[in-house]
């Protein structure tokens, strides 16, 4: 059974730093990984989708890469922002061989950048 | 409009009271998902389906049942509800052929009292 976790649980850093988020999964065999954000009582934002196939995806200040033999990836935001504040949540999505079919996710970093 | 749009966004229920939630999506995706999501859990699946005729029993389908009664609607009833169901709900469509990535719906806050 797949199992995704993600260090830290919690992150709170100043305006304007640079920081990484950590994912990592058991079961190398993904279809793709998503990274999330999720604002308090809200829905999930798709920040970054990354294929099996692929090292990284960029958008803006965000870059999220993905070593799949190792089991890992990694959301690196720039220069964060007050507004950046938020659950980032991991999740990856298996082959649907067999009918199988859904996301596992992580339990999420919640960040807070300090003004 | 919303891709996925969720009704109602929050909903107060008594025990043994069956409510149904409702998802509708505008992405023409094929597959729908309706997850869970607790504190200190995570998010959970717990039925979806690939198509009209093609629903699955996901990790946590007990006490829950499903209706697809079209491609783009997805429905979540709770027979009888207790308060350990109490809990953010969400729904989400995916595209298998298009990168698969998922989009969410803004979710459904229900409390069991």
């Amino acid at each position: 059974k797949q199992e995704v976790t993600q260090i830290p649980a919690a992150l709170s850093v100043p305006e304007g730093e640079n920081l990484v988020l950590n994912c990592s999964f058991t079961d190398s065999a993904i279809y793709n990984l998503q990274w999330f954000r999720q604002d308090p009582g809200k829905g999930l934002t798709s920040l970054l989708l990354i294929q099996s196939s692929q090292r990284e995806q960029t958008s803006g200040r965000l870059n999220a890469s993905l070593d799949k033999s190792s089991g890992r990836s990694t959301l690196y935001i720039a220069a964060s922002q007050p507004g950046d504040s938020a659950t980032y949540l991991c999740a990856v999505r298996m082959y649907s061989g067999g009918g199988a079919d859904g996301l596992t996710f992580g339990k999420g970093t919640h960040l807070i950048i300090q003004p | 409009d919303a891709d996925v749009t969720q009704t109602p966004r929050n909903r107060i229920t008594k025990t043994g009271k069956r409510i149904m939630l409702e998802c509708s999506q505008t992405k023409g995706h094929d597959r729908m998902y309706w997850y869970r999501q607790d504190p200190g859990l995570g998010l959970r699946l717990i039925y979806y389906s690939f198509d009209v005729k093609d629903i699955n029993k996901g990790e946590i389908s007990d006490g829950y049942s499903v209706s697809r009664q079209a491609q783009a609607k997805f429905s979540l009833s709770l027979e009888s509800a207790i308060p350990n169901q109490t809990a953010l709900y969400f729904c989400a469509t995916s595209d298998p052929t298009g990168g698969g990535g998922y989009t969410f719906g803004s979710g459904t806050r229900l409390t069991v009292v």
